[in-house]
């Protein structure tokens, strides 16, 4: 089955960049999608289709795909972005969606 | 207002069956696949079936196949998780979740979720 990873943590200091990755064997042949996590509270899609952003979500929040590795990226980033967030894919070889384990973004 | 709400959720033994409800209002229902997502506690999301927008397809984690069942009654907005012969490793919020559009595979809406506590 396909594998998603994560790191598990990553810190940035308020208003700089903060920069999650998803690794998967070719993952730049698929669309990756990304979720935003807080606690007791439902995901909520913060970039879909590698790059393209859901309307509300503020243009802080970016995504790339290539190779072996997506990343979303979030600019200035503020402490309200403190949560989890987790990459998403569908792999049709095995018709299932996949989630990565997840990544804690803390802000210091 | 566009949403979902899950219920059915409880405490249950292993070994024993509950069934999940989402309820689906201020959409097109009848239009888009909807999923299952579950959560055990402090850990990942963990997809868990899907079913097509007329209830045609299914498709399931391999961890429950043949232990839950997804339906859907589109007469009533309603999807349904039929859960089976429940283990100890199901406990975990369980989500609905929304595709943005027919097989677009990613969740533009999702439920508050239900909690499913399996325990002797």
């Amino acid at each position: 089955s396909y594998v998603l990873t994560q790191p598990p943590s990553v810190s940035v200091a308020p208003g700089q960049t903060a920069r999650i990755t998803c690794g998967g064997n070719n993952i730049g042949s698929k669309s990756v999608h990304w979720y935003q996590q807080k606690p007791g509270q439902a995901p909520v899609l913060v970039v879909y289709d590698d790059s393209d952003r859901p309307s509300g979500i503020p243009d802080r929040f970016s995504g790339s795909n290539s190779g072996n590795t997506a990343t979303l990226t979030i600019s200035r980033v503020e402490a309200g972005d403190e949560a989890d967030y987790y990459c998403q894919v569908w792999d049709s070889s095995s018709d299932h969606v996949v989630f990565g384990g997840g990544t804690k973004l803390t802000v210091l | 207002q566009v949403q979902l709400v899950e219920s059915g959720g409880g405490v249950v033994q292993p070994g024993k069956s509950l069934r999940l409800s989402c309820a689906a209002s201020g959409f097109t229902f009848s239009s888009y696949g909807i999923h299952w997502v579950r959560q055990a506690p402090g850990k990942g999301l963990e997809w868990v079936a899907i079913i097509s927008f007329d209830g045609s397809n299914k498709y399931y984690e391999d961890s429950v196949k043949g232990r839950f069942t997804i339906s859907r009654d589109n007469s009533k907005n309603t999807l349904y998780l039929q859960m089976n012969s429940l283990r100890v490793e199901d406990t975990a919020v369980y989500y609905c979740a929304k595709e943005a559009a027919n097989e677009d595979w990613y969740f533009d809406l999702w439920g508050r979720g239900t909690l499913v506590t399996v325990s002797s």
